[in-house]
């Protein structure tokens, strides 16, 4: 039962780096989302997908690029790292069509400091 | 457009007051309707849903009814816990949404 799984759980990076936050659901949904968790602001989506191979921006999208090149994995990338990316991080997944209801399952959250 | 509105507190409840968090809607047609709730250090977990109007969800003692005729979804509990200690978000979605549409959260803290 592992459900939604993300790695690194916790990272630190310095103001220029790069990182790639992976996520991975065995449940087979289709749609799989970003979120950000910041201090007062609630969740924010950053990017979102809705298919293999198919991406689309969410509300606060500048800053990260995402892939998603087989179901289950949906990557998110830092190409280079900011302090105002210092976050906790959220990957969701959710079943599409007949019978979904549209309940969302989380991972555990990635923690992202940036110096 | 579509949205979800809830009280953000913070709430400070004495162990074993009835809890009351206000959720209110707006959305077009039918949309399922949803309690998550986070724990310190942990991730988003649903506490509960309902799919169509008048449906009450419920789990851990915690209810909510949905009320298409006020579109709300407030969550109740009666007899709240030290460990229910936690954020609360109200979101809403219909299997035509590519998106989910959460609340600000509202952060609870009981005190014993």
């Amino acid at each position: 039962n592992a459900g939604v799984t993300q790695t690194p759980k916790f990272r630190v990076l310095k103001t220029g780096q790069s990182m790639t936050l992976l996520c991975a659901q065995d449940m087979n949904h289709e749609y799989m989302y970003w979120y950000r968790q910041d201090p007062g602001m609630g969740l924010r989506l950053i990017h979102y997908s809705v298919g293999e191979g198919t991406t689309a921006k969410g509300e606060v999208p500048d800053g990260y690029n995402v892939s998603r090149l087989k179901k289950q994995n949906f990557l998110l990338g830092l190409e280079s790292a900011a302090p105002s990316q210092t976050s906790v991080y959220f990957c969701a997944s959710r079943k599409r069509g007949q019978g979904a209801t549209g309940e969302l399952f989380f991972g555990e959250g990635s923690r992202l400091t940036v110096l | 457009g579509n949205s979800v509105t809830q009280m953000e507190g913070p709430v400070t409840l004495s162990e074993e007051a009835f809890l009351t968090i206000n959720c209110t809607y707006t959305a077009t047609g039918y949309p399922s309707l949803f309690w998550y709730v986070q724990y310190p250090g942990e991730g988003l977990q649903l506490l509960l849903k309902a799919t169509k109007a008048d449906d009450k969800g419920s789990n851990k003692g915690f209810e909510a009814t949905y009320r298409k005729e006020t579109t709300s979804f407030h969550l109740e509990k009666g007899s709240v816990q030290v460990s229910d200690s936690a954020v609360y978000f109200c979101a809403l979605s219909k299997t035509s949404y590519d998106k989910v549409i959460f609340g600000p959260g509202t952060s609870l803290s009981v005190i014993p």
